[in-house]
């Protein structure tokens, strides 16, 4: 029932583009994208709350295809800072206080 | 500082022997859970509770205790440890958790072992 995140992995080098894409099997509510760096805890970038929703974070942006039942990941023009684990959040509705988390995307960015 | 606070840090304790990780909040918030990490698993979702006395369980309650006496603090009760339950664990609140719609704040992390 956990979300699938796709790639598992992911190596890029400074100044190159990637998409993190999470998958449900069930109905999304709300999808939240957090970003963990080795041994820290993860911390949160963004919420996408309806379907269509496109939010953007600095060079870091998502979208949210309720449709499909997934949301994806935009990094552009990578930094050696934007390394570490990404992890989708979903509530499968809008009264469920259940939060699953993705299985998680692992990026590292090269020099 | 905005935080969530979780105690210990690192721990390693034997099978069988009752343990009690801390977690506390002190951005007023409704809502509070607890995860744990395993390599390729992702967090997976033990507790959570939405306020006060109200609790109920996420996708691996087995083990596992919680209680929410005060609306800052959401203890993890692990009453008779097994080696399944080495893992790293993380206590998280938000504002409010129905349907997800706010962010959650983490705290730094427990990294159990149980031999």
């Amino acid at each position: 029932q956990q979300p699938v995140q796709s790639p598992q992995a992911v190596i890029l080098r400074e100044g190159e583009d990637a998409v993190i894409n999470c998958s449900s099997s069930k109905a999304l509510y709300s999808v939240h994208w957090y970003r963990q760096k080795h041994g820290e805890a993860p911390v949160f970038l963004m919420i996408l709350l309806k379907g269509g929703e496109q939010k953007g974070h600095e060079k870091i942006s998502a979208s949210f295809n309720e449709k499909k039942q997934q949301s994806s990941l935009y990094l552009t023009a990578s930094q050696l800072s934007y390394s570490g684990t990404y992890f989708c959040g979903t509530a499968s509705f809008s009264g469920t206080y259940k939060y699953i988390f993705g299985t998680g995307t692992r990026l590292k960015v090269l020099a | 500082e905005a935080q969530v606070t979780q105690n210990p840090r690192y721990l390693i304790t034997v099978t069988g022997k009752k343990l009690t990780v801390t977690c506390s909040q002190n951005m007023n918030h409704e809502y509070m859970s607890w995860y744990r990490q395993d390599p390729g698993l992702g967090l997976r979702q033990i507790y959570y509770s939405m306020n006060v006395e109200v609790t109920d369980k996420g996708d691996v309650p087995e083990g596992y205790k919680v209680s929410r006496k005060e609306k800052r603090n959401f203890p993890l009760i692990l009453e008779s440890p097994s080696p399944n339950q080495t893992s790293l664990y993380f206590c998280a609140s938000s504002l409010t958790g129905q349907g997800g719609y706010t962010e959650a704040f983490f705290g730094q992390g427990t990294r159990l072992t149980v031999v």
